[in-house]
């Protein structure tokens, strides 16, 4: 079956700096996939969605990339601000595409 | 605001008692799904509706689980005979079309049961 995975570890970087976060798949092709926020205690938030044959897809200092080669995409948070501090989720479909699927997210936390 | 709310915030139970959570998608909206998210996971699939029709569940889901959207509008998920390991939080989410659209979260609801 499909399968998701994220750092399990945190992340923490200094202020400033260019986070990167993994997000790998196995067993299946997604034809996009979607990266969400959450924050403690509240519903995970839509930040982006790239697909297949969108390498790299913008929004502000958000940029994520979807290398269907490697099955894997990558969320980059330039100029990161400790405000940017979250738990974030990679969701693609799954294989009928009827649905999303998370992963278990990676959290991270910006130093000022 | 007209996103997605869900009744109740917090909700502490005790073992062996059934409960039942609210939630209202985004008016509009088709889709409205179920997930339930423990510490340190994404949140996992329970269930999902389209309109009225429930369209998928989660294999992994006890025969104590049961959701219904009767008008296709705000749904219910109840489960019975709580045990320890149901707490968690319990998100709903919407999305308007087809199924895996983004989807609109609301702030989730937090069983703890004792």
């Amino acid at each position: 079956s499909q399968k998701i995975e994220q750092n399990s570890e945190a992340l923490n970087i200094q202020e400033g700096k260019t986070a990167t976060l993994t997000c790998n798949y196995t067993n299946y092709s997604p034809a996009y996939l979607q990266w969400y926020r959450q924050d403690p205690g509240r519903g995970p938030v839509f930040l982006l969605l790239i697909r297949e044959n969108e390498k790299e897809k913008r929004k502000e200092r958000l940029k994520v990339t979807f290398d269907t080669t490697l099955k894997q995409s990558l969320f980059h948070i330039t100029a990161s601000q400790p405000a940017d501090s979250a738990t974030y989720l990679c969701a693609p479909p799954d294989s009928s595409a009827s649905k999303i699927i998370f992963g278990s997210g990676t959290r991270l936390s910006i130093r000022p | 605001d007209t996103g997605v709310s869900q009744d109740p915030r917090h909700k502490i139970t005790k073992r062996g008692q059934n409960v039942t959570f609210r939630c209202d998608p985004i008016s509009e909206h088709n889709r409205l799904y179920w997930y339930r998210q423990t510490l340190g996971q994404g949140p996992e699939f329970l269930t999902y509706f389209q309109n009225e029709a429930q369209l998928e569940k989660s294999r992994l889901l006890s025969d104590r689980f049961s959701a219904e959207r009767p008008k296709g509008s705000f749904s219910t998920l109840e489960i019975q005979r709580t045990e320890q390991g149901d707490s968690a939080m319990y998100l709903c989410a919407s999305s308007p079309d087809r199924g895996a659209d983004t989807q609109y979260f609301g702030p989730g609801t937090r069983l703890t049961v004792l």
